[in-house]
């Protein structure tokens, strides 16, 4: 299977522990994406990596959250001090990274992290 | 970003034409309008996108009309497994960020 892949796929937690959920994208994607969902919503994006930077965090992305893909490759996105608002599931996608031009940069999701903070 | 609307949810049946239309009145010249279907605890997948008239994959068909303030996507002939969460995106060629809405929530029925 060449496409997104995200571990774990589940994780339980209490309360003010820290998490770190991992994300391998499709082989020689430049772009990687998290993206977080809560019950009966459309994803909300998060953060955005070209190559090994960082080039945007959304407002949602508090300072306990930290994403890195520190080769240009994976990606983890680590919770510290998990809270219950923090529940949800976790997407990642990933994007060949076009420079614009006709069409548009498709992103592909991968399963996702379904987190639970008790 | 344009916002789009859609519907809550529909409902079918097995073999029937389902046609889920978007509206996206302040869509942008450089805009695409691209779906994305989920099914329950797993993630979203890219169905089709176009820019303007149509455009019909394997999948599915996506028709725009010439203002390009809405579009229809058209699931042929659906079964129970096209039972998911249904969106409709607008999203601009350079953009790196998706904007999705609460979708629409397609049931079909035997």
């Amino acid at each position: 299977d060449t496409g997104v892949s995200q571990n774990p796929r589940h994780k339980i937690t209490k309360r003010g522990q820290n998490v770190t959920f991992r994300c391998d994208p499709i082989s020689e994607h430049n772009r990687l994406y998290w993206y977080r969902q809560t019950l009966g919503q459309g994803p909300e994006f998060l953060t955005y990596f070209q190559n090994e930077a960082q080039l945007e965090k959304s407002r949602l992305l508090s300072d306990r959250f930290s994403a890195e893909r520190p080769k240009g490759s994976f990606s983890t996105l680590e919770i510290q001090r998990t809270e219950q608002g923090d529940s949800a599931m976790y997407l990642c996608a990933s994007s060949l990274g076009l420079a614009g031009g006709p069409g548009v940069d498709t992103q592909y999701f991968g399963p996702g992290t379904r987190l639970t903070v008790l | 970003l344009a916002k789009t609307t859609q519907p809550i949810s529909m409902d079918s049946y097995e073999g029937q034409e389902v046609n889920i239309t978007c509206s996206h009145n302040n869509i942008a010249t450089n805009d695409y309008i691209t779906w994305y279907q989920q099914f329950p605890s797993q993630g979203p997948r890219f169905i089709i996108q176009g820019y303007k008239t149509k455009v019909t994959n394997e999948v599915a068909s996506l028709f725009i009309p010439a203002d390009r303030k809405s579009s229809t996507l058209s699931l042929p002939r659906v079964s129970l497994s096209d039972t998911a969460v249904y969106y409709c995106l607008v999203v601009g060629d350079s953009s790196y960020k998706l904007i999705f809405g609460s979708g629409t929530r397609l049931l079909v029925r035997p």
